[in-house]
Order: C-alpha cells, then structure tokens, then sequence
C-alpha cells in the first residue's frame, strides 16, 4: 500500500501557482519523496524528488518539511496543460530497482 | 529528450491469446519495469527487471505472465493465454540505476482490451 496521503482533488486558476499537500508520516530515513503526474491516461510523468532539501527545476518546486512527514509540490504558474493526477511517492534509496508505489493521488484542475 | 517507446499503442485480442507487449527503454538504463492499470483504478507494479533477470515480482506477476529481453534494445511482456480481467493500461518504465536516486521513466502504454 502507498505510504502516501494525498487529497483525492484540487482546483488552481489558471497563471496561479498550484500548491499539492502530500502527507507521509511514516517515512523512513533512506526514502526519497517522488512526484509523478498522469494526463488523462498517459504514461505517468516525473516532475521532481528530494530527500531532505528543497529542490526546484524547470518543472516545479518540492518543498520538504524539516521533519520530512510531509511536503508540497508547487507549480509555480498553472496552466490548463497542466491538468491531471499528481501522485506522491515515497521510494527507498537502493541500488536502483525499487519498484513505485502508486497511491490515488490528487486530481488538479486548473481552471481558466 | 530520450524516452520510452511502447508497441503497440492498443492491442485488441481475443481472450486465451497470448500477447506480447513491446517497450524499447532509454538506452543507457539499467533497470526495466511493467506496470498495469486497470481503467478507473491505481498504477500497480507487476515486475522489475536487471542484468537479464527478473529482480522483483508482484502477486499479479503469475505464471501467465512473463518478460524477456531477447536483444539489446527491446523488453517485451508475454501473457500467455489472456483472460478478460487482464484488459488495462500497461506501461513500461525505465531508470539508470547506480548511485543516488534515478528516478523511473514511462512510456505512453499499450492499451490492451481482451475480447
């Protein structure tokens, strides 16, 4: 089961920054924090991971609290693309091979 | 940008078929997954796969089911005698392995309906 609670829904107007809550309290100290997103029936996408620190690139913003029990993921600028299931993961550091853990996730709209 | 490439887009057959679904991963990767989704409900993980062997397997992974990568490019998925509960979204993934975290990447699917 996905170690992950997410709310199942979230709306964002267009050219505002969409802030995704992620709840992961039982998270251990060799877990990374994953971010993946599905367009309507797509391949999922990666936007983004952390461990510990902050991360940004092209895509969004991943924001880790100092406790690591929860994080956000922040797309700065929401457009109407941007539309779809965004699914928080937690993964084990490993050598490589640990297979995903797809929860729910959360359904943004971006409305114009 | 690399990517996974999946054959075919949508696999229609008929049930006791067997099928195979066709991934080409990003070349320099290690690591090679499948995963399903059945219409309306999560992602779920079926097998992962390295060095020529299967790494980790799903309860969904049965003995219908199996992998194989028969060159250097392509990872294919068999069902060998498909059922109607095996109609879904099947998505392989692809990472580079090693050192830190490398993140999976997916391809866009084969949708396959069973008749």
């Amino acid at each position: 089961d996905a170690k992950t609670t997410q709310p199942p829904s979230m709306d964002c107007a267009e050219g505002r920054a969409a802030n995704l809550p992620c709840n992961h309290s039982t998270i251990s100290g060799n877990e990374y924090v994953y971010w993946y997103r599905q367009i309507h029936s797509q391949g999922p996408q990666y936007i983004i991971h952390g461990l510990k620190n902050n991360e940004t690139n092209e895509m969004a913003s991943l924001i880790i609290t100092e406790d690591r029990k929860s994080s956000t993921l922040i797309l700065p600028h929401a457009t109407l693309r941007d539309t779809a299931v965004y699914y928080c993961i937690v993964r084990v550091d490993g050598s490589g091979n640990t297979p995903l853990v797809f929860g729910k996730g959360t359904r943004l709209s971006v409305i114009a | 940008e690399p990517e996974v490439t999946q054959t075919p887009s949508h696999q229609v057959t008929q049930m006791g078929q067997e099928v195979i679904l066709r991934c080409v991963p990003i070349s320099n990767h290690l690591y090679f997954y499948w995963y399903r989704q059945i219409l309306g409900q999560k992602v779920e993980f079926l097998v992962s796969f390295y060095n020529n062997e299967i790494s980790e397997k799903s309860e969904i992974f049965d003995d219908q089911f199996s992998v194989e990568r028969p060159d250097g490019s392509n990872f294919t998925l068999k069902i060998r005698s498909t059922k109607l509960e095996d109609s879904a979204m099947y998505f392989c993934a692809s990472n580079r392995g090693g050192l830190g975290n490398q993140p999976q990447h997916f391809g866009d699917g084969t949708r396959l309906s069973i008749l």
